[in-house]
């Protein structure tokens, strides 16, 4: 079955700075890609998504990057603001037997 | 205008007692979702359901039992409540046929708390 790694699990940056999000698939069917953020008490929410005919993907400060042969996908997210702070999870989709497996999530810390 | 709406938002209750959750969807979209995420806040799907089927059943106790009326509801039934059923319960639906291969849209959640 799928197997959908997610790492770091805790990402703690200087507000300013840049975050990456690395996840890892195992189902070589998937071809969708999306990042969801989580805030704190609220829903989860899609903020950037690919699928498997683009390799990158920008949506002002945060982007996808795709990786379809090693099998992952990362989010970007650059000039860091205190808003970025959540939990941020990937979940690869159209994997065979539809099985829909998130990444564990990473918690985002901006500093100030 | 609420795009996928679930209530309660908070339910606390005894163990043992039966405890129904509602979720409904204005979207038009075809498929529904019902996901647990736990202290840890791991996301994990327990059912999904295209134009009313059951496509996805994960290992659940059969205590918990979806119910879709038509495709812009489902409900979430669940029986004997046990104290490691707390968790937050998410709703939510998309326009693709299961796969997974669109954006999810998600209800608010609803904490049950079983005490």
């Amino acid at each position: 079955g799928e197997n959908v790694e997610q790492h770091p699990s805790t990402l703690s940056v200087q507000e300013g700075d840049s975050a990456v999000i690395k996840c890892t698939y195992s189902d070589s069917a998937s071809n969708y890609f999306p990042w969801y953020k989580q805030e704190l008490g609220k829903r989860p929410q899609l903020i950037i998504d690919i699928r498997s005919n683009v390799g990158e993907k920008k949506d002002q400060r945060i982007a996808v990057t795709l990786n379809k042969t090693a099998k992952h996908f990362s989010l970007h997210i650059t000039e860091t603001q205190p808003e970025d702070s959540a939990v941020y999870f990937c979940a690869p989709g159209y994997g065979s037997n539809y099985q829909l497996i998130w990444g564990a999530g990473t918690k985002l810390i901006i500093k100030p | 205008d609420t795009a996928v709406s679930q209530t309660p938002k908070y339910l606390v209750t005894q163990m043992g007692n039966d405890k129904s959750i509602k979720c409904e969807q204005n979207l038009g979209h075809d498929t529904m979702y019902w996901y647990k995420q736990d202290s840890k806040k791991f996301l994990k799907i327990m059912f999904s359901y295209n134009n009313k089927e059951l496509i996805i059943n994960e290992t659940v106790p059969n205590r918990f039992s979806p119910k879709s009326p038509d495709k812009a509801h489902l409900n979430l039934h669940i029986n004997s409540l046990e104290l490691g059923d707390s968790a937050v319960y998410f709703c939510a639906s998309s326009q693709d046929g299961g796969a997974g291969d669109t954006e999810a849209f998600f209800g608010q959640g609803t904490r049950l708390t079983v005490v």
